[in-house]
């Protein structure tokens, strides 16, 4: 109940398309759904985070989407570029516990 | 400037030493937290401590050790312990507890 389910594993994207990643949870308290960028060597960054009382945000190339019903939620990135090139996590919680994170997808876009 | 220093970004032990992992933080933020980071299994909250002289035990808290002396350090103790201690140690702070969670730069420890 407590596990966020992460998909792909891996994606190779060719630049200027679309990188879609999907993340599933079981427990319907969970309040909270930020996404991290993380490049190799470095900590991961906040990147984009949503509230279940919204069912898209975006924040330039990169959008949220929230499925409450089917709870998931799926990053888009829009006109992927080689920059992008990263480990991507969907992370989850509710009130007072603590984040629990995907095991991450390492996107790869080809120029 | 502000952010999350940890030092240093690369340590190498002997196996049965006990090592400490520095974590500094100039946000002001309340909570602090240690995960660690192995490959394919995202990151695993070892300890996190919502306030000064008080912290909790994560996931996978055994073989380490942590204390809150000071809002802005929360230093990380890997014990001879710890079974497997070789991995990516990432520091975080927020605020409030547990959103918005923002991560240091890392230090890689190898054991052998």
């Amino acid at each position: 109940q407590q596990q966020v389910k992460q998909s792909p594993q891996s994606l190779i994207v060719q630049k200027g398309g679309i990188s879609i990643i999907n993340c599933a949870y079981e427990n319907t308290a969970f309040d909270y759904f930020p996404w991290y960028q993380q490049f190799p060597g470095k900590g991961p960054a906040l990147l984009i985070a949503i509230r279940p009382d919204v069912s898209e945000k975006k924040e330039g190339r990169f959008t949220i989407s929230f499925n409450k019903s089917a709870k998931q939620f799926s990053l888009h990135i829009m006109d992927s570029q080689p920059g992008d090139s990263a480990t991507y996590f969907c992370a989850a919680n509710q009130a007072g516990t603590a984040l629990i994170f995907g095991k991450g997808t390492t996107l790869s876009v080809s120029s | 400037d502000g952010g999350i220093t940890q030092s240093p970004k690369y340590l190498f032990r002997k196996e049965g030493q006990n090592v400490t992992l520095s974590c500094e933080q100039n946000l002001n933020h309340d909570a602090m937290y240690w995960y660690r980071q192995d490959p394919g299994q995202g990151l695993r909250l070892i300890y996190y401590s919502q306030i000064v002289n008080d912290f909790q035990k994560g996931d996978i808290a055994e073989g380490y050790s942590v204390s809150r002396e000071k809002k802005e350090s929360f230093p990380l103790t890997v014990t001879s312990a710890q079974k497997n201690p070789t991995a990516f140690y990432l520091c975080a702070s927020s605020n409030p507890p547990m959103y918005e969670q923002y991560f240091g730069p890392g230090t890689r420890l190898t054991v052998t």
